[in-house]
């Protein structure tokens, strides 16, 4: 079965400085992951995804993350966090080969900025 | 153009009514899901349908609930005989096939 962990319930970082928001998924085979992110009272947005292209993928708003095989990780990061990117973060995995499928979300991570 | 669209946003029902929240899909769109957001569980996957295929209801957490899908668009999540836990964040996505999924805003239910 595919899953996925979020290290870290909760992230707090000063505008800024850089952000990292860890996920490890498990997968018996090569997954398509997601990192989407929710603002209060707002829907989820697609940040970005990796579906076996570059292993390095750059998303929205300065955010990029690094599919690691041998770790079984796709890290979150951001260089320099701004006030706007407060919001709850999720690592999504999809299954393979159910092309369109259900998403399996993780707990999610808040990440707070401090000025 | 036009997201996905949802209603009500808020609804507010006693234990033992039935509800029906709605999924309006981006036009085109020829697949839809519906997912539940609440504290204790997160973000559960509960039914997709894609075109006119057999819809995947795994996810569905009991016989109280049920979905459809008219027409190839607009969906309705049905619950029956609500329960407290039931209370939620409903989201509804839609996506071309193969493609990322468009969130709704989310209906909140809150059954008392």
């Amino acid at each position: 079965a595919q899953s996925v962990t979020q290290l870290d319930s909760h992230v707090s970082v000063s505008e800024g400085t850089p952000v990292l928001l860890r996920c490890n998924y498990s997968s018996s085979y090569s997954p398509s992951l997601f990192w989407y992110v929710q603002h209060p009272n707002k829907g989820l947005q697609l940040l970005l995804k990796y579906t076996s292209a570059a292993t390095l993928v750059k998303g929205i708003n300065g955010f990029e993350a690094e599919f690691k095989k041998s770790e079984t990780s796709f890290h979150l990061t951001k260089p320099s966090a701004h006030m706007s990117d407060a919001a709850e973060y999720f690592c999504v995995v999809s299954p393979p080969g159910q092309q369109g499928g259900k998403l399996i979300f993780g707990q999610g991570t808040e990440l707070s900025v401090k000025p | 153009g036009a997201g996905v669209s949802q209603s009500p946003s808020n609804k507010v029902t006693e234990k033992g009514k039935d509800v029906e929240l709605r999924c309006d899909p981006i036009s085109g769109h020829t697949a839809l899901y519906w997912y539940r957001q609440s504290l204790g569980q997160g973000l559960e996957f509960l039914i997709y349908f894609q075109g006119n295929s057999a819809p995947d209801k795994s996810g569905l957490p009991s016989d109280r609930f049920s979905a459809e899908r008219t027409g190839g668009s607009v969906s309705t999540l049905t619950i029956q005989r609500t329960q407290q836990e039931d209370s939620a964040v409903y989201l509804c996505a839609s996506s071309p096939i193969n493609y990322e999924q468009y969130f709704g805003p989310g209906t909140r239910l809150t059954v008392t």
